[in-house]
């Protein structure tokens, strides 16, 4: 499984950014999301596509359609500027746990 | 509260060998899965290994050869031995806890740092 991400995305504050993941095997596995700010662990915001672990803002959310997950950012923050990885499970793969590259998000 | 915390990471030179840490707390390692992650500097996510709950391993198919995951019930740990280090696996290693039955990393630690350098 290779999953696709952008390397980056721009977004005003106040804006909506969105963030794709693409993999040929997406739509039948479950797709998870983790914010990484710099010199920080990373953060599982969104699980199994759509699901957030308590205290993450309503404003992170997840979907999915056909073979590309999203994770969608509301109302961006200066807060939100992080790198965001998607990752899934797949047995088949090197990796049993693979992660997407990542997508740099700026606060413009 | 759950927390991660480990420890071991340092400066090693090629060839070597080192045994990273993570002291797990607010949950139990026996009911729970455990991964080790790391992150190469500047770059992304790469899985490492995981133990689940009936003991069983699997690693990244490139590092099974040289990394051996284990953990002690009793002292509610998980480690990771890392042997033949290469250059290459400089990076921070972080252990992280999966729910059962889940593939989802959902608490991370704070990391430590190995750098495999002459």
């Amino acid at each position: 499984q290779v999953l696709t991400q952008p390397p980056s995305v721009s977004v005003a504050p106040g804006q909506t950014a969105t963030i794709s993941c693409e993999g040929n095997d997406i739509g039948s596995r479950s797709v998870h999301w983790y914010q990484q700010r710099p010199g920080q662990p990373p953060v599982l915001v969104v699980h199994d596509y759509s699901d957030r672990p308590s205290g993450i803002p309503e404003r992170l959310s997840g979907s999915k359609s056909g073979h590309t997950a999203t994770l969608i950012i509301s109302r961006v923050e200066p807060g939100d500027e992080a790198d965001y990885y998607c990752q899934v499970w797949d047995s088949r793969s090197d990796h049993l746990y693979v992660f997407g590259p990542g997508t740099k998000v700026t606060v413009l | 509260e759950v927390q991660l915390v480990e420890s071991g990471g340092g400066l090693i030179q090629p060839g070597g060998s080192l045994r990273l840490s993570c002291a797990a707390s607010g949950f139990s390692v026996t009911y729970d899965y455990v991964s080790w992650i790391r992150q190469a500097p500047g770059k992304g996510l790469e899985w490492a290994a995981v133990i689940y709950t009936d003991g069983s391993t699997y690693y990244a198919h490139s590092l099974r050869d040289r990394f051996v995951i284990s953990r002690d019930n009793s002292k509610n740990a998980v480690f990771l031995q890392l042997n033949s280090l290469r250059v290459e696996d400089t990076a921070m290693y972080y252990c992280a806890r999966m729910p059962a039955q889940t593939s989802r990393f959902h608490s991370w630690g704070q990391g430590t740092l190995v750098t495999v350098s002459s």
